[in-house]
């Protein structure tokens, strides 16, 4: 069974920093490009960035791009996002999701974690 | 980037009614990468459809997807009283992916 399990949501200051993690299982993690989406409060969905399955292909939005940093730890099966110069705007919940191909950037999602809430906040 | 405009913003149903979701693209998407998903309150999204007429694994034959190039359709033949929430719809046609604002499905 495929499992994805979000963690680090929390409040953080306007400016300041956060690393999500998501760690996964019941699937080859290295075969697999996996994403991040986020949904603000009462708002639909946001996809924020991607990496391929090997780590060697990043993906950014551009309301991310130059402050998030996507990457995974294929001997953990975890996939990480760090946030720097965190605004309010950034606050939502973040899914992790798994795309059902390795790499080519073109990606939908086939199984979702739960989420974990980021309230950027003074 | 491709933008994608679902309408209409809210439909009213009853159960047993036929719910026909429109997903328009400001250009052409690429191979119908074209993808819906269902999202109840609290809970992660679901895939449905992927491909833009390729039911997901373990998803009912009532959902059925169709369209190419920037008109797509998702449609439920016979509503269930779970199948009520909230449907967007993704392109992946290109590195710049992006979701539509979703169309909620309520009971009537």
């Amino acid at each position: 069974e495929v499992q994805l399990l979000e963690s680090g949501g929390t409040l953080v200051q306007p400016g300041g920093s956060l690393r999500l993690s998501c760690a996964a299982s019941g699937f080859t993690f290295n075969s697999y490009a996996m994403t991040w989406v986020r949904q603000a409060p009462g708002k639909g969905l946001e996809w924020v960035s991607a990496l391929s399955g090997s780590g060697g292909n990043t993906y950014y939005a551009d309301s991310v791009k130059g402050r998030f940093t996507i990457s995974r730890d294929n001997s953990k099966n975890t996939v990480y996002l760090q946030m720097n110069s965190l605004r309010a705007e950034d606050t939502a919940v973040y899914y992790c999701a798994k795309a059902p191909v390795s790499t080519g950037g073109r990606y939908h999602f086939d199984y979702w974690g739960q989420g974990t809430l980021v309230t950027v906040s003074a | 980037e491709i933008v994608l405009t679902q309408s209409p913003g809210t439909l009213s149903l009853s159960p047993g009614e036929r719910a026909t979701l429109s997903c328009r693209a400001s250009q052409s998407v690429s191979s119908t990468y074209l993808a819906w998903y269902q999202q109840k309150p609290g809970q992660a999204p679901r895939l449905l459809i992927y491909g833009a007429s390729s039911r997901a694994t373990g998803i009912p034959d009532r959902f059925s997807g169709s369209g190419s190039g920037t008109d797509f359709t998702l449609t439920i033949s016979r509503l269930e009283p779970e199948d009520f929430a909230v449907f967007y719809c993704q392109q992946y046609g290109s590195s710049r992916l992006t979701f539509g604002g979703g169309t909620k499905v309520e009971i009537k």
